[in-house]
């Protein structure tokens, strides 16, 4: 199962609405996992089965979708979510596919 | 708090061996199932290694089948990957990660370095 990810960058304003699109390959049902990760530093876990918050992460993030095309939204940005983004695929078996990435900057 | 720390990275020859371990704190090894997972410089992330809490059920990526054993000591708290016949391409920050149900990886550690050059 291949996950592709776009854009693979973008720039955005602070405040402003943004969209990350996740796409599998194969139905993956509700199977999907978010992460964001900074420059040095280890992943985090954003959102996983598609749309639970994990403990601790802001509530302007928010997840949807599911069988084979997924979304990440913020819905506001903000300085601190210059990152990089990255989708997985979830469930009890392997593989458990990264997609590759998408770049966020802020303007 | 949970933690978890790697350590065991470094320069290796094509070819050599290497033994990363990852030491966890704040929560009991034996009740989690643990990953290792990793990011060649520059590049995204790739799974690589899956042990259930008891070690029954173990799976390996495609790219590591055969070269690299997970291995763990809960009485230590511990987590290990052996790392056979390593390659120029197995050069990447390895990070030792805790896998909840269906496999989100809820914490990671900070990463050790191996690098697979003569």
């Amino acid at each position: 199962i291949q996950l592709t990810q776009s854009p693979s960058s973008l720039s955005a304003s602070v405040g402003d609405r943004v969209t990350i699109t996740c796409r599998a390959s194969q139905d993956i049902s509700s199977y999907l996992a978010w992460y964001q990760q900074k420059p040095g530093q280890a992943p985090r876990l954003l959102l996983y089965t598609t749309s639970t918050l994990q403990s601790g992460v802001p509530s302007r993030f928010s997840g949807s979708g599911s069988g084979t095309d997924f979304t990440l939204t913020i819905s506001s940005l903000q300085p601190e979510d210059s990152a990089t983004y990255y989708c997985q695929r979830l469930n009890t078996y392997p593989p458990w596919t990264f997609g590759r990435g998408t770049k966020l900057e802020i303007k | 708090e949970v933690q978890l720390v790697e350590s065991g990275g470094g320069l290796v020859q094509p070819g050599g061996s290497l033994r990363l371990s990852c030491v966890a704190s704040g929560f009991l090894l034996s009740e989690y199932s643990m990953n290792w997972a990793r990011q060649a410089p520059g590049k995204g992330l790739e799974w690589v290694s899956y042990s259930n809490s008891g070690s029954s059920v173990i799976h390996y990526a495609d790219s590591v089948k055969g070269r690299f054993t997970i291995s763990r000591d809960n009485a230590k708290n511990s987590l290990y990957l052996q790392m056979n016949s390593l390659r120029a391409e197995d050069t990447a920050v390895y990070y030792c990660t805790r896998g909840r149900p269906t496999n989100y990886l809820d914490y990671w550690g900070q990463g050790t370095l191996v690098t697979v050059s003569s």
